[in-house]
């Protein structure tokens, strides 16, 4: 498996809803699909948004929502807001390896 | 609170080696797989490496094996890696992260240490 392909770059304006894909990810021996997100904002570090494909950590926001597809994943955050600008890599975990899209950038309008 | 702390970054020489290190606190640290992942000025991230919680498990990227060697020390919740030969191409921010128990997931992420090779 080589990087997971992710558009590279988004917008939108506030109160809608957006969508990135991740093509590419692949399952493990079991057919389990190890996909997580996560938003890095301009000189931090990144943060986990989703794991397991749609599972979100405690006190990530609801508006933030994943799923799967075939080879492809997605996130989708809804009710777009200013703080949600960011960059947003998906990673598949497999085979010991861990495989980061290429980012999406994600501006607010 | 759970943090993470890197370290060991700087201005190094192309073919010089450098041993970076991430203090754990506010949690086991010897419960958690660790990971590497760097990101090069303007890039995405990549992932390095990662090691089991008991350090008998380790696995790399193809592209860097060899060069790159993970470490911990559980008894000093530390964990380290160390790069020899290094190459303009490892200029970047070098951050650790610890995996959530059980799921996939990198949870918590250090601040990062920047590594520029010139």
């Amino acid at each position: 498996q080589s990087a997971l392909t992710q558009p590279a770059s988004l917008s939108g304006s506030p109160g809608q809803s957006i969508t990135i894909s991740c093509s590419g990810t692949t399952r493990d021996s079991h057919g389990y699909n190890y996909v997580s997100w996560y938003q890095q904002r301009p000189g931090k570090a990144p943060q986990l948004i989703l794991y397991d494909v749609k599972s979100r950590p405690s006190g990530v926001s609801s508006r933030f929502s994943g799923s799967s597809s075939g080879d492809t994943a997605s996130l989708t955050i809804s009710g777009l807001q200013a703080e949600d600008e960011a960059d947003y890599y998906c990673a598949s975990y497999t085979s010991d390896n861990l495989f980061f899209g290429g980012g999406t950038k994600l501006i607010v309008l | 609170e759970v943090q993470l702390v890197e370290s060991g970054g700087g201005l190094v020489r192309p073919g010089e080696s450098v041993r970076l290190s991430c203090a754990a606190s506010g949690f086991t640290f010897s419960n958690h797989y660790m990971h590497w992942v760097r990101q090069s000025p303007g890039k995405g991230l990549e992932w390095i490496s990662f090691i089991s919680n008991s350090g008998n498990q380790k696995s790399y990227v193809g592209s860097l094996k060899g060069r790159f060697t993970i470490s911990r020390d559980n008894a000093n919740n530390s964990l380290f890696l160390e790069i020899n030969g290094l190459r303009g191409e490892d200029t970047g921010v070098y951050y650790c992260a610890r995996r959530l128990l059980g799921p996939f997931g990198l949870d918590v992420w250090g601040q990062g240490t920047t590594v520029i090779v010139s």
